[in-house]
């Protein structure tokens, strides 16, 4: 049972251009709402996050959209640059009745071309 | 400030061996959780940890076990290894008990090969 889709599966944008990752969600009771990025060889590290009662998070380049009635995020990544090639991974976790659980997205590789 | 730090970073074992992955927090979380990390593939939550109890586990069968220990550190030990098991397994720590924050703070992994 995949509790959080993400889509698309890979992404190829110019330098310079927006990168757009969506990821949609099933339980009602996900509290959080974060993206990682992985790079080869690394772990994932947290890039932003959102909470429910707020429709957008800006952290530089970085914009988190959430519609929580379509039960719906997604990241975007302004002026996209060579070095933002990675994986990312939109995760949602459960409140107090899920035990706080992670639930994570099976990622977006994102390849930026200079 | 200290990071996540996990050992060894990568291993060999057969089909049936037994392993245990280990895991130092980050300098004060409380909250260690352990993910499994197939090719190509979002981590699975496994397991995770707070006051030394096991509080929140996803699908993964009891051969999957784990420890925290008084410093926070945790053990992942994983009993009559599978094929399927071969992954990365990744450690994440966070502050402020179970509910926190909701931060990850993930080590870069072990990565786990069973022939």
């Amino acid at each position: 049972q995949q509790q959080v889709k993400q889509s698309p599966q890979s992404l190829i944008v110019q330098k310079g251009g927006i990168s757009i990752i969506n990821c949609a969600y099933e339980n009602t009771a996900f509290d959080y709402f974060p993206w990682y990025q992985q790079f080869p060889g690394k772990g994932p590290a947290l890039l932003i996050a959102i909470r429910p009662d707020v429709s957008e998070k800006k952290e530089g380049r970085f914009t988190i959209s959430f519609n929580k009635s379509a039960k719906q995020f997604s990241l975007h990544i302004m002026d996209s640059q060579p070095g933002d090639s990675a994986t990312y991974f939109c995760a949602a976790r459960g409140g107090s009745g899920g035990s706080y659980i992670p639930t994570f997205g099976r990622g977006t590789s994102l390849i930026v071309h200079p | 400030e200290t990071g996540v730090t996990q050992s060894p970073t990568h291993l060999i074992k057969t089909r049936g061996q037994q392993v245990t992955l280990r895991c130092s927090s980050q300098s004060g979380h409380n909250t260690v959780s352990w993910y499994q990390q197939a090719l190509g593939q979002g981590p699975q939550f496994i397991f995770q940890y707070y006051r030394e109890e096991e509080n929140g586990r996803g699908n993964f069968p009891p051969r999957f076990s784990g420890l925290q220990f008084p410093n926070y550190s945790s053990e992942l030990n994983v009993n009559a290894l599978e094929l399927d098991d071969s992954a990365l397994y990744l450690c994440a720590s966070s502050p402020g008990g179970v509910a926190g924050t909701g931060e990850l703070f993930f080590g870069e992994g072990s990565r786990l090969t069973v022939l």
